[in-house]
């Protein structure tokens, strides 16, 4: 069926590096994706979107990737802070679905000071 | 302004037992989301409300009944319970974002232990 994964499934990187966090989509319809930040005990935060007319889009700190030839999404966060660690979702919303989410395993990052 | 509120915040059931989890919105959204998520895992869709009066399947129904009870509320019943049903539960709510971007609002999710 159709699923979205993560690569990683830890990541580890010392505060001040630049973070990457990647994902992949297999449902090729699916038109919207969102990053989602979970921190222990709390329920996901919305950090992120992007349309798939689109190839990339900024936040602040943040930035997300769209490849759709190879089906992948990056989340890319500069100058990691401390308050940066959790747990990372990608999720996809297929076209026409209402709003559906299908989430990712999630990536777990770790700054160290 | 409270987002999206969630009741209760931990529930130990018994095999067997039933229960309801209310879940509210003050954000006058149209759709309403119920997701599981189990340990190290992502989230699940289990039942969806998109407006007042309608509900439907998500990926992971069964066991699960749910009742839009108004535009705010949003609830999920466990008429019997089983262990395989402990597992964190957050309802979510959704809204538009800046032009097409639709993004969805979370609860603190209830943590449901079933023995």
């Amino acid at each position: 069926g159709e699923s979205v994964g993560l690569h990683l499934p830890t990541l580890s990187v010392q505060e001040g590096d630049n973070s990457i966090i990647n994902c992949a989509y297999s449902n090729s319809a699916s038109d919207y994706f969102i990053w989602y930040k979970q921190e222990s005990g709390k329920g996901p935060q919305f950090i992120i979107d992007i349309r798939s007319n689109m190839d990339k889009r900024q936040g602040q700190r943040v930035t997300v990737l769209l490849n759709k030839t190879v089906k992948h999404l990056s989340l890319q966060i500069a100058a990691t802070q401390p308050g940066d660690s959790a747990v990372y979702f990608c999720a996809e919303n297929g076209n026409n679905q209402g709003g559906k989410l299908i989430f990712g395993q999630g990536t777990e990052l770790s700054v160290k000071p | 302004n409270a987002g999206v509120t969630q009741t209760p915040k931990f529930q130990v059931l018994k095999t067997g037992q039933s229960m309801t989890l209310q879940c509210a919105q003050d954000m006058n959204h149209n759709s309403m989301y119920w997701y599981r998520q189990d340990p190290g895992m992502g989230l699940r869709l289990i039942y969806y409300s998109a407006s007042e009066g309608t509900t439907d399947k998500g990926e992971v129904p069964n066991g699960y009944n749910v009742s839009r009870l108004n535009k705010r509320e949003f609830s999920l019943r466990l008429e019997s319970a089983a262990p395989s049903q402990t597992s964190v539960y957050f309802c979510a709510s959704i809204g538009v974002r800046g032009g097409d971007f639709n993004e969805q609002f979370f609860g603190p999710g209830t943590r449901l232990t079933v023995l």
